[in-house]
């Protein structure tokens, strides 16, 4: 089973600022089956991105990710109010499970 | 619009069954993958299971094996999980989400079913 690691655990940072967020697998993931989601507090989790890289319908162009191998990035250009949540990322094509990173909580400093 | 919309909360004792449900609409039920996601309090999301609504084939995670049993209902366009033998670490919000291909990112997700395990 692919472990995904996330990191840090939790970033505080401002309206404004730039937001960077790692996810590290145990053994290579297709880029294709990388996917990132966000979460706030009582909510489903939202996809953002999907396939590494590509953004999920309505998804502001502040979100990027990048990355490939064992070593994916998810990217907030200019923080919003909104956008202070829990991301995760997900390995999505490697049977006999789907796995997630353990999340990354974004907070307001 | 798509929309899985997933049955009330329930509480139950220690040892007893729980029944889920994923009712889906605005799309053919058929053409896409249906999971479960689960996630205990304060904790992250644990992928449980996958079911093929189309031929009803399923695959459960590992540590879940002979607890769980994913069903759908063609005719109403509904998946079900249940869970049985359940214990308080099985107290979570559980959520059903699509999937088009059994390989692609869960783009639509119900609201979340909270399952309370308690004596």
């Amino acid at each position: 089973e692919i472990v995904l690691t996330q990191s840090p655990g939790t970033l505080s940072l401002s309206p404004g600022d730039r937001a960077t967020l790692s996810c590290r697998a145990s053994q290579s993931v297709s880029s294709s089956y990388l996917a990132w989601y966000q979460q706030k507090p009582g909510q489903a989790p939202r996809l953002l991105i999907y396939g590494a890289s590509s953004r999920a319908t309505g998804i502001p162009d502040r979100f990027s990710g990048s990355g490939s191998g064992t070593d994916f990035t998810l990217t907030i250009s200019r923080l919003e109010p909104e956008d202070f949540a829990v991301y995760y990322c997900q390995q999505c094509g490697s049977s006999p499970g789907w796995t997630f990173g353990q999340g990354t909580k974004v907070e307001i400093k | 619009q798509v929309q899985l919309v997933q049955s009330g909360a329930e509480v139950k004792k220690p040892g007893a069954s729980v029944k889920v449900s994923c009712k889906a609409s605005g799309y053919t039920f058929t053409s896409y993958y249906m999971h479960w996601v689960r996630q205990a309090p304060g904790q992250g999301l644990e992928w449980m299971g996958i079911i093929n609504p189309s031929g009803g084939s399923t695959t459960y995670a590992q540590e879940l094996q002979g607890r769980v049993t994913m069903t759908r209902d063609t005719s109403t366009s509904t998946v079900y999980l249940e869970l049985s033998s359940l214990a308080s670490e099985d107290t979570a919000v559980y959520y059903c989400a699509r999937d088009y291909t059994g390989y692609d990112p869960f783009d639509f997700w119900g609201q979340g079913t909270l399952v309370t395990v308690s004596s």
